[in-house]
């Protein structure tokens, strides 16, 4: 099955500062969204973007689909951003396959 | 906006007791779905379920989970006889239709099995 890895693991930032996490699939995919999961479990959805570009704030994502890699970039951090960010994707079947993560620790 | 809403947020059973998890997708979608995550975890998808039946359901959802869609809105997930292991996170989703589409989740119920 398809295989989705995120980096890095984890990052710890100073409030403020900029990051871009990084999610790689190992077969094109029809589906790809991002999730926000705060500190008390709860999954947000942030983007659906099977290929381009979004905005939403200061968070903006890409996914080139043809490479198989999708960014997510969050600019002036702050520590509500703290939690792990999922990238999921989808390939053929109606259901995501989810990645590792990156455990993100923002610093006041 | 419509968001897909779960009860109860935080659920505490004995084991082998029997849970029932509740989910009301968003009112015109047609796909829905069952997902979970153990503590530290990546999510897994366990279930998707259209038209009424079953589309698809992983090695985990074994026979002790079952799945309904009772009264046209409400869209549950039973577990028999809970096991310590079942402890997790489980994630409701739905959407419009399988292709092309957005997957709205639930924020989660966090199953603790003691």
């Amino acid at each position: 099955g398809i295989q989705v890895e995120q980096s890095p693991p984890d990052l710890i930032l100073q409030e403020g500062a900029n990051s871009t996490l990084r999610c790689n699939f190992s077969d094109s995919v029809n589906n790809l969204q991002w999730f926000h999961q705060n500190p008390w479990g709860q999954l947000i959805n942030l983007f659906y973007i099977p290929s381009g570009t979004k905005q939403n704030g200061r968070l903006s994502a890409t996914t080139v689909a043809t490479e198989r890699y999708s960014l997510l970039y969050i600019s002036s951090s702050q520590t509500t951003d703290s939690g792990v960010y999922f990238c999921a994707v989808e390939r053929g079947t109606y259901k995501y396959i989810f990645g590792t993560g990156t455990r993100l620790k923002v610093l006041a | 906006e419509p968001e897909v809403t779960q009860t109860p947020s935080h659920q505490v059973t004995q084991m082998g007791q029997e849970v029932i998890l509740r989910c009301v997708p968003i009112s015109n979608h047609l796909y829905f779905y069952w997902y979970r995550q153990i503590l530290g975890q990546k999510v897994e998808f366990l279930v998707s379920f259209y038209n009424n039946e079953i589309s698809e359901k992983s090695e985990i959802f074994d026979d002790q989970f079952s799945v309904e869609r009772p009264d046209g809105s409400n869209f549950t997930l039973k577990i028999r006889s809970t096991k310590l292991e079942d402890s997790a996170m489980y994630f409701c989703a739905s959407r419009t239709y399988g292709g092309a589409t957005e997957a709205f989740f639930g924020q989660g119920t966090r199953l603790t099995v003691v």
